[in-house]
């Protein structure tokens, strides 16, 4: 079967940094995503990893092993706007994302 | 850029009428757009793949016949939830596949989401 695990939620600092882990399994393999979805909002697009390794832009950054089915996104310097729920999406052979329920990511001041 | 809109925003209907949601990629060209559905504090849950010009491909356990959509051009996919009932109500998502244009923008697989659209049957 197909699945991921993340935390379900976590709780950080503002000024601090953040990893949000995530394990899948999924049948082959075409990269994985990232998304932010705030309370009561669609999901916006974070990242992408196909190749394994870290991907930096701004003060998020996702890494992947492909080989682990592991990947995670770091975030830098969070602000209280970063308060939302993190969506890790892989890719499936049909080009299909997987969705879990997501990390609640909780910035206190 | 890769913006995508959704209307309504919001339906509040009577039990047995349809609501019809548009979804339309702004400023590029979608030849595949996705339909969600999530209910609160649950994961996304792909209802169906839409491809411009021809029938939409139903995840297992979604009727087609309730839930129609229509992908008549590259720019714009509805969904027509039929004779709605209290148990439709949910937060409707779309998204679209971006082709792939250079810039900050992700691969041409990413999905880029319109704003969501609330039912609620009364």
């Amino acid at each position: 079967g197909q699945n991921i695990d993340q935390p379900t939620e976590m709780t950080a600092t503002e000024g601090a940094i953040v990893q949000i882990n995530c394990t899948y399994q999924t049948s082959g393999f075409n990269g994985l995503f990232w998304y932010q979805q705030h309370a009561g909002e669609a999901p916006t697009f974070l990242s992408y990893n196909v190749l394994d390794g870290l991907e930096e832009k701004g003060r998020f950054s996702s890494f992947l092993s492909r080989s682990k089915g592991y990947s995670y996104l770091l975030l830098k310097e969070l602000q209280m706007k970063d308060s939302a729920s993190y969506l890790c999406a892989p890719m499936d052979s049909n080009y299909q994302l997987i969705w879990g329920a997501g990390t609640k990511l909780i910035i206190k001041p | 850029g890769a913006v995508v809109s959704q209307h309504p925003s919001w339906v509040i209907c009577k039990s047995g009428t349809s609501v019809k949601i548009e979804c339309r990629s702004l400023d590029f060209q979608a030849t595949t757009m996705f339909w969600y559905r999530q209910f609160p504090k649950q994961s996304l849950m792909l209802m169906a793949t839409s491809n411009e010009g021809s029938k939409a491909t139903y995840e297992q356990g979604v009727e087609k016949d309730k839930f129609l959509i229509n992908h008549a051009s590259l720019t714009l996919s509805t969904l027509t939830v039929t004779s709605a009932h209290p148990e439709d109500s949910s937060f409707y998502i779309c998204s679209a596949r971006d082709g792939g244009r250079p810039g900050d923008r992700g691969p041409s697989e990413t999905q880029y989401f319109g704003p969501g659209t609330r039912l609620l049957v009364l």
